[in-house]
């Protein structure tokens, strides 16, 4: 019953230091996004991909880059981390178009000091 | 930019009482509504998906409609319990690019 499965869980950067976040789906899912949750700002879009092969921007991409490995893989890169970049990042999955339904991961908690 | 939004932000109820969460959007190209769980410092669990063919879904005792007409989801939660207490969130999908657009929830206590 793994689902979707997020590394790390908890990290902490200085700023100015890179790192990929990585997450991987064993639902056979095609579409793959990544968001951010702030306190009063909810959950943000950073990235999706719609199926193995493509990736679009959501609504708060600067800062990131992604990498949709294969169908299953699909990676969230900081390549100079900001203290702005604090947060709880999640990825999530579905299959998608006719079934939507989205699951999500367990979240990784980043601390950029 | 569409706006999912969620009314009331916080609900705090006796046990066995009914719940009643609200979740609007105005962005037309929102075809499915799916409604999430969420416990403090955890993940979102799924608890139901409305699809645009679909007039409402049930889950033991959760039920959630969807009028698309008037852009409305209603999550009803009956007999409640301390164990629903958590963050409610809705997310619309829209039918171009699937990506989920999240209201910013309604956290619900449920006291004993």
């Amino acid at each position: 019953n793994a689902g979707v499965t997020q590394t790390p869980k908890f990290q902490v950067l200085k700023t100015g230091q890179s790192m990929t976040l990585q997450c991987a789906q064993d639902m056979n899912h095609n579409s793959m996004y990544w968001y951010r949750q702030d306190p009063g700002m909810g959950l943000r879009l950073i990235y999706y991909s719609a199926s193995e092969g493509t990736t679009d921007k959501g609504e708060v991409p600067n800062g990131y880059n992604v990498s949709r490995l294969n169908k299953r893989e699909f990676s969230l890169r900081l390549e100079s981390a900001a203290p702005s970049q604090t947060s709880v990042y999640f990825c999530a999955s579905s299959e998608g178009p006719v079934n939507t339904e989205a699951f999500f991961g367990q979240g990784t908690r980043l601390t950029v000091v | 930019k569409q706006e999912v939004t969620q009314i009331p932000a916080a609900l705090s109820v006796p046990e066995g009482e009914n719940l009643v969460l609200n979740c609007s959007f105005t962005d037309s190209a929102i075809y499915n509504l799916q409604w999430f769980r969420q416990d403090p410092g955890k993940g979102l669990t799924s608890l139901l998906l409305i699809q645009s063919s679909q007039r409402e879904q049930t889950s033991g005792r959760l039920n959630a409609s969807l009028d698309k007409s008037s852009g409305r989801s209603t999550l009803y939660i009956a007999a409640s319990q301390p164990g629903d207490s958590a963050t409610y969130l809705c997310a619309g999908i829209r039918s171009n690019d699937y990506k989920l657009s999240f209201g910013a929830g309604t956290t619900v206590t449920v006291r004993a």
